[in-house]
């Protein structure tokens, strides 16, 4: 059950701050996010687990609501270097029926 | 040097032909994964192995075959090549399936199907 990546493409201004949710039709046990710059591999964010913190690193945060089945990543103060397509992946149990989502393409401006 | 590497990055073929590619990893990590990405789809998940001689389908395996003779080798054969397997093929490693593991990821290859 391939989760849904709200919105399906958003622009920015650089400066500006991004929301990108992430929500599935089950209880998730985790949720992992990457970004990937066009032409490029996805690279890992980061990881939320069922029952963990709110995590974060720089202006690149993301929380997980387990109760909504969604998780939500934010972007703050976008910089040039955030564009790119970003996947959140699900996991519905450890070890069981990990699945990327559509991707949500950000294209931040100057 | 350490990582995940993909070989070839680019390639054509002919509808009907045998086609492998290949992914090595320095890491030793137990698992590695095969994706497709096509738009609007994602990555999609075609294999994947939790160790040697270990493998497992994913969400769209037909078509496909690996193998996993050796930790830091996993290749993907397309034993008779269809145009809708025209694609960017994605190799990962990771030291767990999911959870809190994250995925690495190769630079991909490029197959396009005559």
């Amino acid at each position: 059950q391939q989760p849904v990546q709200s919105p399906q493409a958003v622009i920015l201004r650089e400066g500006e701050d991004a929301v990108i949710n992430c929500s599935s039709s089950k209880a998730l046990y985790s949720v992992h996010w990457y970004r990937q710059k066009h032409g490029e591999a996805p690279v890992f964010l980061m990881i939320l687990l069922k029952g963990g913190e709110q995590k974060g690193h720089d202006k690149i945060s993301a929380s997980f609501n387990e109760k909504k089945q969604q998780s939500s990543l934010y972007l703050t103060a976008s910089q040039l270097s955030y564009s790119g397509t970003y996947f959140c992946g699900t996991e519905i149990n450890y070890g069981q029926n990990f699945v990327f989502g559509p991707g949500t393409r950000l294209s931040v401006l100057p | 040097d350490a990582g995940i590497t993909q070989s070839p990055r680019y390639k054509i073929t002919e509808t009907g032909r045998q086609v492998t590619l290949m992914c090595h990893q320095t890491w030793s990590h137990s698992y590695m994964f095969w994706y497709r990405q096509d738009l609007g789809h994602g990555l999609r998940l075609i294999y994947y192995s939790a160790a040697a001689d270990i493998t497992d389908k994913g969400e769209v395996p037909d078509g496909y075959v690996v193998s996993r003779s050796k930790t830091e080798n996993f290749p993907l054969t397309l034993e008779s090549a269809t145009r809708s397997q025209t694609s960017v093929y994605f190799c990962a490693s990771s030291a767990g399936l999911a959870g809190d593991n994250e995925q690495f990821f190769g630079p991909g290859t490029r197959l396009t199907v005559l």
